[in-house]
């Protein structure tokens, strides 16, 4: 019954690779999110999709590209990856609406460049 | 400079005692505030709304200060499981989360 499951949950990989992240939620929620959480465990957003569009894209390298094939999905395709992107990657989803709606977030997929 | 501030810590204190957390925003149009609780290595998890009239449950009590653009966080009768990393978030535009750095917390027995 996972509401925000993303996979892989742990990725080592060579720099230069090119890898993907997914996420999927059951949650009926209208958007989602990719959050980066670096080494001094700052939660920072990278993108936001809205029912599939596009609503927030944050000063991030053009080398990460999100994909949201349906709102239920949003996956993270990264080009040439660096030493910086190490980090934990979480996503997450929230419904449309004014004022209170929090953000549910998966469980993070661990990512190490060597 | 950051649009959530918090003071990282880390605050270490006996099983029992009552801890305040505090967090300052800069951005007056954020709608709501929102603790999440982040254990180690583990998914940020929603703890509670932060409202202007100040909200509790159960020990955990949350309070907004719009005029000084200030959010709290107490903790009373603190137990070993609330060891964890606190973060305070501002809504934005519906969507937009912003956190702070967090502020860590390890209740000793």
């Amino acid at each position: 019954d996972t509401a925000v499951s993303q996979t892989p949950k742990y990725l080592v990989t060579q720099m230069g690779n090119d890898k993907s992240i997914k996420c999927e939620q059951n949650l009926g929620h209208d958007t989602m999110y990719w959050y980066k959480q670096d080494s001094k465990k700052f939660l920072k957003i990278m993108f936001s999709y809205n029912n599939k569009e596009l609503i927030i894209n944050e000063t991030v390298p053009n080398r990460f590209s999100p994909k949201s094939p349906d709102k239920a999905h949003l996956n993270l395709h990264i080009n040439s990856l660096e030493l910086g992107d190490s980090a934990v990657y979480f996503c997450a989803s929230s419904p449309l609406g004014v004022g209170d709606q929090p953000q549910h977030f998966g469980d993070g997929t661990r990512l190490s460049i060597l | 400079r950051k649009e959530v501030e918090q003071d990282p810590g880390p605050f270490n204190v006996p099983e029992g005692a009552t801890v305040a957390f505090n967090c300052t925003y800069s951005n007056s149009a954020s709608q709501s505030f929102f603790w999440y609780r982040q254990d180690c290595r583990k998914e940020p998890k929603l703890l509670m709304s932060v409202y202007s009239s100040g909200n509790e449950d159960g020990r955990f009590t949350a309070q907004l200060n719009r005029a000084s653009q200030y959010i709290s966080l107490l903790i009373r009768d603190s137990k070993l499981s609330d060891s964890a990393t606190y973060l305070c978030v501002g809504l934005y535009n519906n969507n937009d989360m912003r956190f702070g750095a967090g502020t860590r917390l390890t209740v000793k027995p």
